[in-house]
């Protein structure tokens, strides 16, 4: 069955430094992949997507994402992070209907 | 296009209790879907339609839940005799299915349900 690990709970970084948040997949084939973005009170707001194709995915808000098959990851990166990139981030697997999160971590940005 | 949304935004219902929400997809959005989450996790899936046709229900948590999607419109998730356990955020998202791979779901706000 397909699963999504983030193994960072908590990860805090301060303004304008840049943030990578790790996500490892597990699934029989080339899943399709998600990352997510919660701010307190909110709905899911899709950052990018990576259903096949270029290896590097460009989202919105600065944010890409690197699909490594070998390694069964897809890791979340911006270069210069703002104070308003404070949130919960989720990474998603998802075929047909059924999509799975992973447990999602939480960015604190500092001044 | 004003989103997905839900009503009520926050319950605060005691235990026992039945209650029911609301979600209204985009509007050419033609399969809708019911997510739980809960403190410090991700979305749990729970059930989806396609039109009115509910594919995909077992999922759901118990036999105390259950959704509806009469006209393929908007669509209600029902909890009866609630429980402690139930108290989550609830979630809905729709997409619009197509014939290549269209998985992108976009999510309303929720509807925080407290139970006491």
């Amino acid at each position: 069955a397909q699963s999504v690990t983030q193994p960072d709970i908590h990860i805090t970084v301060s303004e304008g430094a840049s943030l990578e948040l790790r996500c490892n997949y597990s699934y029989g084939a080339t899943p399709y992949l998600f990352w997510y973005v919660q701010s307190p009170g909110q709905g899911l707001q899709l950052l990018l997507k990576y259903f096949s194709g270029d290896t590097l995915v460009q989202g919105i808000k600065g944010f890409e994402a690197e699909f490594k098959r070998s390694q069964s990851s897809f890791n979340l990166r911006k270069p210069s992070v703002h104070w308003s990139d404070a949130a919960e981030y989720f990474c998603a697997v998802g075929v047909t209907h059924d999509m799975r999160f992973g447990a999602g971590t939480r960015l604190t940005v500092k001044p | 296009d004003t989103g997905v949304s839900q009503d009520p935004r926050h319950k605060i219902t005691k235990r026992g209790q039945n209650v029911t929400f609301r979600c209204d997809p985009i509007s050419e959005h033609n399969r809708l879907y019911w997510y739980r989450q809960t403190l410090g996790q991700g979305p749990e899936f729970l059930t989806y339609f396609q039109n009115e046709a509910q594919l995909e229900k077992s999922r759901l948590l118990s036999d105390r839940f259950s959704a509806e999607r009469p006209k393929g419109s908007f669509s209600t998730l029902e909890i009866q005799r609630t429980e402690q356990g139930d108290s989550a955020m609830y979630l809905c998202a729709s997409s619009l299915a197509a014939a290549g791979p269209s998985y992108e779901q976009y999510f309303g706000p929720g509807t925080r349900l407290t139970v006491t």
